[in-house]
């Protein structure tokens, strides 16, 4: 168990409909990074928070967004979701921003789109 | 842009055996950082070992360690006395060291360990 708990496990919906993922960081930890994991496309990072802010972009499409609330937890927001849009979708967190930090991964909430 | 090439899609290697990985990388950077991460049947991602781009040395965990050649821009993963537990999912990933960074990973290398 890394710490880092995220919600839901699994999820379905439909094309064109909205979804928020959710994530916890381990206790103390101050950054959250978003990834995505499919088939075709393998493991690609979404973006990155710090203490609320956005650190680092990757390649993260304009119908997706995310946010890191005070609290530290933070939402991804997919929208206008297409069949190509079912992944694995992981959120890891570190203590700082540095690169070097060792990233906890949570669990992955798995998005299939009908 | 930077990119990393795991070239071996699976591989095969004998209980108790060692194996080594392949991992390229291409960048214009020269402050970078290298890692390796396995992914285990049940999906949950763990770093194996990491490996600063200024140090020289290479990078050694328990039965894990590297060969990182900076000039080749390689960095292959070797592990020793190979256990049923080390299958897995392996991913050689890059990141930048600046206030803009970014994290490549490559495609990743499934190992199979043969009992």
């Amino acid at each position: 168990d890394s710490g880092v708990t995220q919600t839901p496990k699994h999820l379905i919906t439909a094309t064109g409909q909205r979804v928020t993922l959710r994530c916890s960081p381990r206790s103390g930890d101050l950054s959250v990074y978003w990834y995505q994991q499919s088939l075709d496309q393998g493991l690609q990072f979404l973006i990155q928070y710090y203490n609320g802010e956005e650190r680092a972009k990757g390649n993260i499409l304009e119908r997706f967004s995310a946010q890191q609330f005070p609290d530290l937890h933070s939402e991804l927001n997919l929208s206008s979701l297409e069949l190509g849009d079912s992944a694995l979708y992981f959120c890891a967190s570190t203590l700082t921003s540095a690169p070097y930090n060792e990233q906890f991964f949570g669990p992955g909430t798995r998005l299939t789109v009908l | 842009a930077q990119t990393v090439t795991q070239s071996q899609p699976e591989m095969s290697v004998q209980e108790a055996e060692t194996v080594t990985l392949s991992c390229t990388y291409d960048t214009s950077e020269s402050d970078y950082y290298l890692f390796w991460y396995k992914q285990p049947p049940s999906r949950q991602m763990i770093l194996v070992i990491r490996q600063e781009a200024y140090k020289q040395q290479n990078a050694t965990e328990n039965r894990f360690s590297v060969n990182f050649q900076k000039a080749a821009k390689s960095f292959s993963l070797k592990i020793s006395d190979s256990q049923l537990g080390d299958a897995a999912m392996y991913f050689c990933a890059y990141r930048s060291d600046g206030r803009d960074d970014k994290i490549i990973f490559g495609k990743g290398t499934r190992l199979h360990i043969l009992p």
